[in-house]
């Protein structure tokens, strides 16, 4: 199974900040016939369900704010919020599709500084 | 609208039995694969399950092999996931969820449901 391991596992930071969450996967995600990642990014705040942000590694879902970005390739993916907002604490989660089982990271709990 | 609506939760003895639904409506079910989500108390998100959107494929998470069983009738546009051999370990939060059209990751999610084992 592809173990997804998110760093850190928690974070504050300071309103209109950068907050960059980071995530590895413990074998390649890039699948060479199609060159996509097989990586999504998803939010989810409590008492919510979780709520996609990005998938293929770096395309935004529609509706999603274009501070959300996604970065990365291989085994290692970045995602960014550019300038954080109040309503942007929730933990995140990656999530590899690349193979069955598809595995979640830990998860990355992002506060206010 | 596009909407996932789970119903069949509650509460279950250990070793008891759970069938869990998920009725879609706003899209055309047969289409899309779906999946099953939990989120355990204090616990990340954990993928269970995956059905094809014909039914012809399934796939699990080795922590549900061989007790749960994913299932759909698209003539009904609703997803099953039917819980054998429910462990205390197995109280959670279940999503249904969407796969995107053409991908593998989870564009549309249920409310949830919560299922709880304890004696």
């Amino acid at each position: 199974d592809i173990v997804m391991t998110q760093s850190p596992d928690s974070l504050a930071v300071s309103l209109g900040e950068r907050a960059t969450i980071n995530c590895q996967s413990s074998q390649s995600l890039l699948y060479s016939s199609n060159n996509k990642n097989y990586l999504a990014w998803y939010q989810q705040k409590p008492g919510q369900p979780p709520k996609l942000l990005i998938y293929w590694a770096s395309t935004r879902e529609s509706g999603v704010p274009d501070r959300f970005s996604g970065s990365g390739s291989g085994p290692d993916f970045t995602l960014t919020i550019s300038s954080l907002q109040a309503e942007d604490v929730a933990v995140y989660y990656c999530q590899q599709y690349y193979s069955t089982p598809y595995t979640f990271g830990q998860g990355t709990k992002l506060e206010i500084k | 609208q596009v909407q996932l609506v789970e119903s069949g939760g509650g509460v279950v003895q250990p070793g008891g039995s759970l069938r869990l639904s998920c009725a879609a409506s706003g899209f055309t079910f047969r289409s899309y694969g779906m999946h099953w989500v939990r989120h355990a108390p204090g616990k990340g998100l954990e993928w269970v399950a995956v059905i094809w959107y014909d039914g012809s494929n399934k796939n699990y998470a080795d922590s549900v092999k061989g007790r749960f069983t994913i299932s759909r009738d698209n003539s009904k546009n609703t997803l099953y996931l039917q819980m054998n051999s429910l462990r205390a370990e197995d109280t959670a939060v279940y999503y249904c969820a969407r796969e995107r059209y053409g991908s593998y990751d989870m564009d549309v999610w249920g409310q949830g449901n919560t299922v709880t084992v304890s004696s």
